[in-house]
């Protein structure tokens, strides 16, 4: 059974905090992502990863950073939080180099910055 | 660019009605169409997908079809049941990506079905 996990359910930090937030997926796959999930806007592309140490920006990229140094696990960072970063992250994952393929995604984290 | 719309909701039925969901698109070339579930409390799942025009996707008596004449993607059930209440959301893979396939995502359509 496939498995994508997220550090949290639940953070709540103050503005300007520095903001970690986690994704691991047992599947081997080779391309992740971090979405955030607002009402409304659906979900957007914050960024996405192809491969260890490969990054690429979505379409929602400002006041974000990512790392992914080992295969199964990509992290975003928010570097300074603000509260327009209040909103619940959702990470996926997707084997293979075809846009068909099933993404599959964690429960998210919902984030308040207050 | 590329975008997708979905009918607004909150859309609320009672148990056995038929349900549409209305999703439109915008895209170049031969993208990739999707349908996401997402309920309560948990993250979003794959409930069907079609890649290709007049394929028709289904899952758990769920169907869509893909009509590239209209560009739509309508999802239908024909007998709801108050399990069903969740958010879906309707996709499209960006070919314009080369790695990673980006999905595009409507804004979700939240079902709450009545007993």
């Amino acid at each position: 059974d496939v498995k994508v996990t997220q550090s949290s359910r639940y953070l709540v930090k103050r503005t300007g905090e520095k903001v970690f937030l986690e994704c691991v997926q047992d599947m081997d796959h080779e391309n992740m992502f971090w979405y955030r999930q607002d009402p409304g806007l659906g979900l957007r592309l914050i960024y996405f990863s192809y491969d260890v140490k490969m990054k690429e920006k979505g379409d929602i990229p400002e006041g974000y950073s990512v790392s992914r140094e080992k295969k199964e696990r990509f992290s975003l960072i928010l570097e300074s939080a603000s509260t327009n970063q209040t909103s619940m992250y959702l990470c996926a994952s997707r084997g293979g180099g075809k846009a068909t393929d099933t993404q599959y995604f964690g429960p998210g984290t919902r984030l308040t910055v207050l | 660019g590329n975008s997708v719309t979905q009918m607004e909701g909150p859309v609320t039925l009672s148990e056995e009605a038929f349900l549409t969901i209305n999703c439109t698109y915008t895209a170049t070339g031969y993208p990739s169409l999707f349908w996401y579930v997402q309920y309560p409390g948990e993250g979003l799942q794959l409930l069907l997908k079609a890649t290709k025009a007049d394929d028709k996707g289904s899952n758990k008596g769920f169907e869509a079809t893909y009509r590239k004449e209209t560009t739509s993607f309508h999802l239908e059930k024909g007998s709801v049941q108050v399990s069903d209440s969740a958010v879906y959301f309707c996709a499209l893979s960006d070919l314009s990506y080369n790695q990673g396939g980006k999905l595009i995502f409507g804004q979700g359509t939240e079902l709450s079905v009545k007993p």
